[in-house]
């Protein structure tokens, strides 16, 4: 059974920094690219950033909105992706998703997404 | 203002037929780039309810459909039941932004 497990999140002030996980099992982990993607209360969802497979050089991409102030990273002997947050806004304030994308070309589509953890900016 | 332009809500009494509509552009849809679709529950997490336009997962009912025309797709949910009340995004590629892009999410009420 596909899990992906987010810890991490929590109540952080305005400029403060953040770093999430993502446990993943039941996939092969070192092989799949993993997405984040973001819900503010009420709101839709946000694509966040994504990071690839070593196969694929562990490439990055970020949204524009936080692009400069949070970076993905994973660690493959411990099946667990990163989401580190840098410089904290209060519109940054939502659930963060852990997601697996099918694939890791632009036909592809998330096909796990984990539990969710609350980030709270505010001061 | 997201990439993909759905409905806010939609409704429709248990047993009818209802379809969420997802407006895109020449640089996602239009492009060619495939729709998928998500239904989130209250208080969960999104789950994958139809992918690559219109296939199903395993495990999915088949009152839920996907079709894709031009720059637009629609999701169509027929014999409406109470417990498909949640909200769908539809989600594709856009080539000019390079990642991926989600519509703004369509609740769906049981009347």
């Amino acid at each position: 059974e596909v899990q992906l497990v987010e810890s991490g999140g929590g109540l952080v002030q305005p400029g403060g920094s953040l770093k999430l996980s993502c446990a993943a099992s039941g996939f092969t982990f070192s092989g799949s690219a993993m997405h984040w993607v973001r819900q503010a209360s009420g709101k839709g969802l946000e694509w966040v950033g994504r990071i690839r497979s070593k196969a694929n050089s562990y490439a990055t991409a970020y949204a524009a909105s936080v692009k400069g102030r949070f970076t993905i990273s994973r660690d493959d002997s411990k099946n667990t992706a990163y989401l580190q947050m840098n410089s904290l806004k209060i519109e940054d304030t939502a659930v963060y998703y852990c997601t697996r994308l099918s694939g890791d070309d632009s036909s592809s589509w998330y096909r796990d997404w984990g539990q969710g953890t609350l980030v709270t900016v505010s001061s | 203002q997201s990439v993909l332009t759905q409905p806010p809500s939609v409704s429709g009494a248990p047993g009818q037929r209802v379809t969420i509509s997802c407006t895109g552009s020449s640089s996602n849809i239009g492009a060619g780039y495939d729709v998928h679709w998500y239904q989130q529950l209250p208080g969960t997490a999104p789950k994958l309810l139809i992918h690559g336009n219109s296939n199903r997962p395993s495990g999915v009912p088949d009152r839920f459909s996907g079709s894709k025309s031009g720059t637009s797709a629609s999701l169509a949910i027929t014999g409406l039941q109470a417990e498909d009340e949640a909200d769908y995004y539809c989600q594709s590629y856009d080539s000019s932004l390079s990642g991926r892009v989600f519509g703004g999410g369509t609740k769906l009420t049981v009347l």
